[in-house]
């Protein structure tokens, strides 16, 4: 079983709609929680950046952490055809690299 | 703003062949780390160096791989003896020294297709 847990998806839906996309983990030792975005041979693109639990607010995307349940969340609102891309969330450890630890990514597609 | 600067952005080879790839770090950062991300999944640790020390090496990382820092600038993958299982997306990323007030920011990659 992997550290961290993503749906491949792809993930369709209608230009407008909001959209949820979730991780679940199994590592009590994370603290910090990343939501990146990918587009086709591009690298890695940071969205929104927790620590512990709680949420965070930017614009049309919303994180949310519950650290009880190990998953995470992240929200886009309006969703635009410009979103369509792969959402990576990773997540990291507090030790001495910080080094992340990633899901395998869900795919997005927003229709116009 | 410069980012994360990695070259070459694709690389072709025959299986065998060694390669190296460049990272260029966010100015001033002193944690630099690199990845390695195959078709469908998520990136995967493979090393970090804090300035000039390489810290940490995952053991995806095999002896066939090296990785330098130099005077805790910029960094080179070298890739030896290369594998058709080497092929992959190799990311560098970079942050600073206070990682709870910035996360990790990634190049866009070199990609390495093994013929």
């Amino acid at each position: 079983q992997k550290e961290v847990e993503q749906d491949p998806g792809p993930l369709s839906v209608p230009e407008g709609a909001i959209v949820s996309l979730n991780c679940t983990y199994s590592n009590s030792a994370f603290q910090y929680f990343m939501w990146y975005r990918q587009y086709s041979r591009k690298g890695p693109e940071l969205l929104m950046y927790t620590y512990s639990s709680g949420n965070k607010e930017d614009g049309r995307f919303t994180a949310q952490v519950d650290k009880s349940s190990k998953y995470i969340s992240l929200f886009i609102r309006d969703s635009q055809p410009s979103d369509s891309a792969t959402y990576l969330c990773a997540m990291s450890e507090v030790d001495s690299s910080y080094k992340l630890i990633f899901g395998s990514g869900t795919r997005l597609l927003v229709r116009p | 703003d410069t980012g994360v600067s990695q070259n070459p952005r694709h690389k072709i080879t025959k299986r065998g062949q060694n390669v190296t790839f460049r990272c260029d770090p966010i100015s001033e950062h002193n944690r630099l780390y690199w990845y390695r991300q195959t078709l469908g999944q998520g990136p995967e640790f493979l090393t970090y160096f804090q300035n000039e020390a390489q810290l940490e090496k995952s053991r995806l990382l095999s002896d066939r791989f090296s990785a330098e820092r130099p005077k805790g600038s910029f960094s080179t993958l070298e890739i030896q003896r290369t594998e058709q299982g080497d092929s992959a997306m190799y990311l560098c990323a970079s942050s600073p020294d206070r990682v709870s007030s910035q996360p990790q920011h990634f190049g866009d990659g070199t990609r390495l297709s093994i013929l």
